[in-house]
């Protein structure tokens, strides 16, 4: 079965500090991959999407790819108390449906 | 970034009765959506993929009959829960994809709460 793995965590971090959250999928040949935030009550929120292995970074946000090691990342430097939420990894397994398959999430908190 | 709304936001309703949940891609076309229930503390659970003018794939599990899925334009979707019962109360969302070949970034809106009382 196709799947992609997290830590549920919760990972604390105190402000400031650098946040990584890791992520495994199953399927070798995946090619697109993202991560999103929910906060608690709302829905999931696109942050980044990476497509090549490599580092790509957007502001505060690195995500970080290996297709061989099949793991995906995601950094966030300087933490804020406003980056404490759930962490989603989704990953396209299936282009033909073009549905993601979605971790359950690494829970973040960071302390003032 | 794409918009996609949802509405209602949050609805109150009877057992037994049916209640429709709109989905909106405001600045794109989707040409597929998807339907997600999420129970509290739970991971997102994908009930449904639909695509513009044809019928939805339903997941394992999940009852066609009772979720019923209307994708008619590149820019509405629906969801019907038919028959609502208590244990249908859940945080129900649902996410839009355009026409972007395999960079099929999702964009989710904001979720409809139902409780069934």
């Amino acid at each position: 079965q196709k799947e992609v793995e997290q830590n549920s965590g919760p990972l604390s971090v105190p402000e400031g500090a650098i946040a990584s959250l890791n992520c495994t999928y199953s399927d070798r040949g995946s090619q697109s991959f993202f991560w999103y935030r929910q906060y608690s009550g709302k829905s999931p929120e696109l942050i980044m999407s990476i497509y090549s292995n490599g580092d790509k970074e957007d502001g505060r946000f690195t995500a970080q790819l290996n297709k061989a090691s099949q793991y995906v990342s995601l950094l966030i430097r300087d933490s804020q108390p406003s980056d404490s939420a759930t962490y989603l990894c989704a990953v396209d397994m299936d282009t033909g449906r073009r549905a993601l398959t979605f971790g359950s999430g690494t829970r973040l908190q960071v302390q003032p | 970034g794409a918009v996609v709304s949802q509405h209602p936001s949050r609805v109150i309703c009877k057992s037994g009765t049916s209640v429709k949940i709109e989905c909106r891609s405001l600045d794109f076309q989707a040409t597929t959506m998807f339907w997600y229930r999420q129970f509290p503390k739970q991971s997102l659970m994908l009930m449904a993929t639909s695509n513009e003018g044809s019928k939805a794939t339903y997941e394992q599990g999940v009852e066609k009959d009772k979720f019923l899925i209307n994708h008619a334009s590149l820019t509405l979707s629906t969801l019907t829960v038919t028959s609502a019962h208590p244990e249908d109360s859940s945080f129900y969302i649902c996410s839009a994809s355009g026409t972007g070949g395999l960079r099929n970034e999702q964009y989710f809106g904001p979720g409809t709460r139902l409780t069934v009382t």
